[in-house]
């Protein structure tokens, strides 16, 4: 019963250094999505993909690539990691009527040296 | 001004207390609604969906106003375990729609 699965849990970086995060989902769902969240601030929308194929930016994209890999993955990638993009990453994923909510992965811890 | 506003609190309650949380949402194409509990650095998890005639799940009663644009979270005999934050979460318009996340309420429940 995995659902939203995320990798690395945590990770430190080295300013300047690059680096994907992995997120799959096993609930056939069609929407993902990749949020961070600062600590004591909410959920930002980084970039989503509304089926295969398909992806677009969010509120806050900047430094930030995403790739749909396929209906069961969507990965997030930071080319060039800056102190400010420390912060905890979420994945979560949906399906395709209004009525469902979205379920979430239990993050990655990325910190940013 | 903020498509879901929620009070951000704390609410400081004891065991056993009753509490109310309330979110106002302001486009009217909102289609769903929930509520969701996130716990301090761990993901949100959904608490519950909200229906237009109000539903219960054990302590936990949902109610929508759709006329008024709000939706709360009840919670009866809380529990020390109750303590985290309740984001309320709204899905806006159909097809292609998009979610809104509220800032969150935080709630601690004290011995």
């Amino acid at each position: 019963n995995a659902g939203v699965t995320q990798t690395p849990k945590f990770q430190v970086l080295k300013t300047g250094q690059s680096m994907t995060l992995q997120c799959a989902q096993d609930m056939n769902h069609n929407s993902m999505y990749w949020y961070r969240q600062d600590p004591g601030m909410g959920l930002r929308l980084i970039y989503y993909s509304a089926s295969e194929g398909t992806t677009d930016k969010g509120e806050v994209p900047n430094g930030y690539n995403v790739s749909r890999l396929n209906k069961r993955e969507f990965s997030l990638r930071l080319e060039s990691a800056a102190p400010s993009q420390t912060s905890v990453y979420f994945c979560a994923s949906s399906g395709r009527q209004t009525s469902q909510p979205q379920h979430f992965g239990d993050g990655t811890r990325l910190s940013i040296l | 001004r903020k498509e879901v506003e929620q009070d951000p609190g704390p609410f400081n309650v004891p065991e056993g207390a009753t509490v109310a949380f309330n979110c106002t949402y302001s486009n009217s194409a909102s289609q769903s609604f929930f509520w969701y509990r996130q716990d301090c650095r761990k993901e949100p998890k959904l608490l519950m969906s909200v229906y237009s005639s109000g539903n219960e799940d054990g302590r936990f009663t949902a109610q929508l106003n759709r006329a008024s644009q709000y939706i709360s979270l009840l919670i009866r005999d809380s529990k020390l375990s109750d303590s985290a934050t309740y984001l309320c979460v709204v899905n806006i318009g159909a097809g292609g729609f998009k979610t809104i996340f509220g800032a969150g309420t935080r709630l601690f429940v004290k011995a």
